[in-house]
């Protein structure tokens, strides 16, 4: 199993460019979600995904975008890039939602924007 | 309001120092907790559940306190591997949409020879 993984791992963009960042897992994992970290602030959740078809928002969610189409993936959109969102992004799947099971996490996706 | 606080860090050690880290949660209605680490540019990593009557893993205690909503992470002969940022990490309870987790900002450890 890769587990999750997360692409790409690096990106730069300008202010107002669009993109999306791609997480997959192989795990059949109910549960996925979005976080980005800062310096200082920790990891803050973004948006997540009790299955396919149902996302909610979490703590930071403006600026983003997701969807749940399969079990498989979770993409995060970025339809507008602000310098504000230059961070590390984290996608994270679990077996089920909540504490029943823990997070796997992917590798990371470093993003700036200039 | 989802909160989660640690202790501020960073906490510096020698070898086989015993440290502790405290931390707070808001959400009364919580039932899941977590200790995380994150070592540096890398992605958390499941270190321990927390559960209510308390749990050891090898040098690693972890306690609850659902009265004063705290949770701890002991950490005993502390080794130099054992450098690393500590998440603390609260479930959150949406009704409508299920569960999330939320980190703590960490507390970071750096255990020195």
């Amino acid at each position: 199993n890769a587990g999750v993984t997360q692409t790409p791992k690096f990106q730069v963009l300008k202010t107002g460019q669009s993109m999306t960042l791609q997480c997959a897992q192989d795990m059949n994992h109910e549960y996925m979600s979005w976080y980005r970290q800062d310096p200082g602030m920790g990891l803050r959740l973004i948006h997540y995904s009790v299955g396919a078809g149902i996302t909610d928002q979490g703590e930071v969610p403006n600026g983003y975008n997701v969807s749940r189409s399969t079990t498989e993936d979770f993409p995060l959109r970025l339809l507008s890039a602000a310098p504000s969102q230059t961070s590390v992004y984290f996608c994270a799947s679990s077996y089920s939602g909540g504490g029943n099971s823990p997070l796997h996490f992917g590798n990371g996706t470093r993003l700036t924007v200039t | 309001r989802k909160e989660v606080e640690q202790d501020p860090g960073p906490f510096n050690v020698p070898e086989g120092a015993t440290v502790a880290f405290n931390c707070t949660y808001s959400n009364s209605a919580s039932q899941s907790f977590f200790w995380y680490r994150q070592d540096c540019r890398k992605e958390p990593k499941l270190l321990m559940s927390v559960y209510s009557s308390g749990n050891e893993d090898g040098r690693f205690t972890a306690q609850l306190n659902r009265a004063s909503q705290y949770i701890s992470l002991l950490i005993r002969d502390s080794k130099l591997s054992d450098s690393a940022t500590y998440l603390c990490v609260v479930d959150y309870v949406n009704n409508q949409a299920g569960t999330a987790l939320i980190f703590g900002k960490g507390t970071t450890l750096s255990v020195s020879s």
